[in-house]
């Protein structure tokens, strides 16, 4: 079983604040995705990175995959109230015969910015 | 373009029923996967659709069942409702292999409650 392990679970941070959120596992992932939900919607993406190493910026919001392709950061630099919602990590894994691969979740990091 | 959506929005069912959710997929996807997300969990794979068959199946039992139309719209159908169903049913389309596949598009949900 494939498992994406997200750190912290919680975090409450003050607006200004900065914070690097983890996500973890012991399998290798064609490509991993971070994705922020709001309460009562679906998840939306944010990025993803495909390349061991790679590093992709979105703002003030900086995302990196590990050189073997089974970890991931994600790193907010001066956070704002508007960034509070939950952030998920999901891995994408190909299946023989062509089918696009399934999306494997962590179960979230949930991030307030208090004012 | 209309994104992903879902019907119904809120629905409340009692043990031992059946439901069935609808999907309509974001113009010019073929694929479309249901995911269940169980509250302060991160959405969990049931299974997906491409070209009206069933794909990928995730660890989910027989009672959940799915179809996909013509018009690549789908139905995620679930019987013997357990009050353990009870969770936030996301759609979710994506444009295939040929399109660039692995970004997915998540509707809004459909907020199952079973008493």
């Amino acid at each position: 079983t494939q498992l994406l392990e997200q750190s912290p679970q919680f975090l409450s941070i003050q607006e200004g604040e900065n914070l690097t959120v983890y996500c973890n596992s012991s399998s290798v992932f064609s490509s991993l995705q971070w994705y922020r939900q709001e309460p009562g919607e679906g998840p939306v993406l944010l990025v993803t990175v495909v390349t061991g190493g790679e590093v992709k910026k979105l703002k003030r919001l900086t995302f990196q995959f590990g050189d073997a392709r089974k970890d991931s950061s994600l790193h907010i630099t001066a956070a704002q109230t508007g960034d509070t919602g939950l952030y998920l990590c999901a891995g994408v894994k190909y299946y023989y015969g062509g089918s696009q691969g399934n999306l494997i979740f962590g179960k979230g990091t949930k991030l307030s910015v208090k004012p | 373009d209309a994104g992903v959506t879902q019907s119904p929005t809120h629905l409340i069912k009692t043990r031992g029923q059946q439901v069935t959710l609808r999907c309509s997929p974001k113009s010019g996807h073929d694929t479309v996967s249901w995911y269940q997300q169980a509250l302060g969990q991160g959405p969990q794979f049931i299974f997906q659709y491409y070209e009206e068959e069933e794909r990928q199946r995730g660890n989910f039992p027989d009672r959940f069942s799915g179809h996909q139309f013509p018009n690549y719209s789908s139905e995620l159908n679930v019987n013997a409702l357990l009050l353990g169903d009870s969770a936030l049913y996301l759609c979710a389309s994506s444009p295939g292999l040929a399109g660039g596949g692995d970004t997915q598009y998540f509707g809004p949900g459909t907020r199952l409650t079973v008493l």
